[in-house]
């Protein structure tokens, strides 16, 4: 296995909460990307953060924010929480500024159930 | 618009038969397509690229750029192939797109 972890593994939230979601990077990783695993759907690519900088977002709103640490671990946070937000969230690290698939691996994820 | 479709949310072949899982894409660029797979209690994890023209586990996959597809073969399916798999596509510089997955399950 690989040596990326995310806590918690599951969470149960209330419309209008905040949430704060961990990710630890591979050894030697300095690239986290995050997304959201809809019921039924495949990944949907959040942000990206390199070396500590917001670098690449999709189409999510602000409410979705993150944080990279110095020693590249991650957070997601999302204010304001909504149903439709109740999902898988993954976080991937990898070597390098973009997409390097080749070098990126996935952690096990969250499932963030909101009620 | 940047899209991957997976037409397919299941598929079930007896083990031995060919496996075909389908996967077109919308992109205006040169485009870079991935298959990803994950296996049960398993993480997401790559499987192949088209750019590298890869045989991995027996699997292949041939980008076809006239009909904008990318279908991942085998010839021989076997019980262990059973998974989740999903085709993605490089959208830009740090992004992956991702289509809606393909379960395969390989009877025995």
């Amino acid at each position: 296995e690989t040596g990326v972890t995310q806590s918690p593994t599951h969470l149960i939230k209330t419309r209008g909460q905040q949430v704060t979601l961990r990710c630890s990077s591979q050894s030697g990783h300095n690239t986290v990307s995050w997304y959201q695993q809809a019921l039924g759907q495949g990944p949907q690519f959040i942000f990206q953060y390199y070396r500590e900088e917001e670098n690449g977002r999709g189409n999510f709103p602000p409410r979705f924010s993150g944080l990279q640490f110095p020693n590249y671990s991650s957070e997601l946070n999302v204010n304001a929480l909504e149903l439709d937000d109740s999902a898988l969230y993954l976080c991937a690290s990898s070597v390098g500024q973009g997409v390097t698939p080749k070098t990126q691996y996935f952690g096990p994820g969250t499932r963030l159930l909101v009620l | 618009a940047q899209r991957v479709t997976q037409p397919e949310k299941l598929l079930s072949v007896f083990k031995g038969a060919p496996v075909e899982l389908k996967c077109n894409y919308s992109y205006s660029g040169s485009p870079e397509l991935f298959w990803y797979v994950q296996y049960s209690r398993q993480r997401l994890q790559l499987l192949l690229r088209h750019i590298s023209r890869e045989s991995i586990k027996g699997f292949t996959a041939d980008l076809n750029k006239g009909e904008t597809s990318f279908h991942l073969k085998k010839p021989f399916a076997q019980e262990e192939d059973s998974a989740m798999y999903y085709c993605a596509l490089r959208g830009g510089s740090y992004k992956l797109i991702f289509g809606s997955g393909t379960r395969l399950l390989v009877r025995p």
